[in-house]
């Protein structure tokens, strides 16, 4: 059984570019979360979601960012016009259906955003 | 908002050393996590703990969650240099956020 997969590792855009992160979560879970890491903190939650529905956005800045979890496909996590301050580590969660949605969470190795 | 403090921030010790990091809050948490985090990978569970004064064993860490739910340790006995990493304190706020401290960062040296 794969883990969580997260795709690209790395990814360097300049300012003003796009960046999209992509992950795919464990094979039978449908609950998937984002978190921002920046250096030497932890991590910060971001936004949760189940198939097709945003559960919670808080933690995630209203203007530029957006994230989408399709009936099919990976999770996609959307950064527009991209500052420096979006340099960070962007990991992705998933978790097996639990009714509260506090199931544990498995965590992906994280893309590495950099922003020139 | 509920906050979790982790001390200390840094801590370099020698192989063999014994060592305890500590996850404070003012806030009463219904349980709390404790990951380790490598460099350039993602965080990894290394125990939950749910009910006041629990202790927890994992081959030489100790975890212990306060009697008020609203502190945890986690202790290491006999260092080894694979023990090097991030250990990240965690907790559910009220909703489905999971709540991370700001880490201890660990170095081993042989």
């Amino acid at each position: 059984n794969a883990g969580v997969m997260q795709n690209p590792r790395h990814l360097v855009r300049r300012r003003g570019q796009e960046a999209r992160l992509r992950c795919s979560p464990m094979k039978g879970h449908s609950h998937v979360y984002w978190y921002r890491q920046l250096p030497e903190e932890g991590l910060k939650f971001m936004v949760y979601l189940q198939k097709e529905n945003i559960i919670d956005e808080s933690g995630m800045p209203k203007e530029r960012f957006s994230a989408e979890f399709p009936k099919e496909g990976p999770s996609i996590l959307r950064i527009q016009q991209v500052v420096r301050g979006d340099s960070a580590a962007y990991f992705c969660a998933s978790s097996p259906p639990e009714v509260s949605g506090r199931g544990t969470q498995y965590f992906g190795p994280g893309t590495r955003l950099l922003v020139l | 908002t509920q906050l979790l403090e982790q001390s200390p921030q840094f801590l370099s010790i020698q192989e063999g050393e014994n060592l305890t990091v500590y996850c404070n809050s003012s806030s009463v948490f219904s349980s709390l996590q404790w990951y380790r985090q490598e460099p350039g990978e993602g965080p990894v569970l290394l125990v939950t703990v749910v009910t006041g004064g629990e202790v927890k064993k994992l081959k030489r860490l100790t975890f212990q969650f306060g009697d008020a739910r609203k502190d945890s340790s986690l202790h290491i006995t006999a260092a080894q240099p694979g023990d090097t990493g991030l250990y990240l304190c965690a907790g559910w706020d009220s909703s489905y956020k999971l709540i991370f401290g700001s880490g201890t960062r660990l170095l081993v040296r042989p």
